[in-house]
């Protein structure tokens, strides 16, 4: 099962504003990475907020992460149509057994126009 | 700067028969991973290896096998296709360090099994 869940699952916006996404996830985790994913293409890293930060920023991104609540934020800013993509969270385990290895979520697809 | 390389990108089979989908990074990774990747579903963990001659069951491991002889290579066996393993096939490795690494990712395998 997926430990992440994006929302909104598609989201349409014109060049130069911002785009929000989310993502809520359920069990303790190590840290939170977003990747980006252009069409037809692998899946490429961002950023990645560890479990006892609360904020962090790389060029025009903003990643919050609230583990009271279990989410995190992407925040893009001034988008750009090159910025069209999906985007996925994924959480890396606090345990033995999972900090091996990341859960992604089902993504968020960014369209951004001129 | 080849990073990950899968081949091969494009595959058709038939139900029944067999093949094995290589994986191989030039990064000295240690860790490398499986993913399938479907519509609306996100990627889901296959099979993992933590190092050279070592495999463990990811998520979504029935039907799959892999191996790990060399460190650089990570090689994913499909003894006898079912349509639903048709799916886009995704490999990534990443460096040993505590979790706290983000993975790299190849372009995918698209797979169809008719």
């Amino acid at each position: 099962s997926q430990q992440g869940e994006e929302d909104p699952q598609a989201l349409s916006i014109q060049e130069g504003e911002n785009a929000t996404m989310n993502c809520s996830y359920k069990t303790s985790i190590n840290n939170l990475q977003w990747y980006r994913q252009n069409s037809g293409r692998g899946l490429v890293h961002l950023i990645l907020i560890r479990s006892n930060e609360r904020e962090k920023h790389s060029g025009r991104l903003r990643v919050t992460l609230d583990t009271s609540k279990k989410s995190s934020s992407l925040l893009i800013t001034a988008s750009r149509a090159a910025d069209t993509a999906s985007y996925f969270c994924a959480t890396g385990g606090s345990n033995t057994g999972t900090a091996s290895k990341l859960t992604f979520g089902t993504g968020t697809r960014l369209q951004v126009t001129l | 700067n080849a990073g990950v390389t899968q081949t091969p990108k494009f595959r058709v089979l038939k139900t029944g028969q067999s093949m094995t989908l290589l994986c191989a990074q030039d990064m000295n990774h240690e860790y490398m991973y499986w993913y399938r990747q479907d519509p609306g579903m996100g990627l889901r963990l296959i099979h993992y290896s933590v190092g050279e001659g070592t495999t463990a069951k990811g998520e979504v491991p029935d039907g799959y096998n892999v191996s790990r002889l060399k460190k650089q290579n990570f090689l994913l066996g499909l003894e006898s296709a079912a349509p639903s393993q048709t799916s886009v096939y995704f490999c990534a490795s990443r460096a040993h360090g505590g979790g706290n690494q983000p993975q790299h990712f190849g372009d995918g395998t698209r797979l169809s099994i008719l």
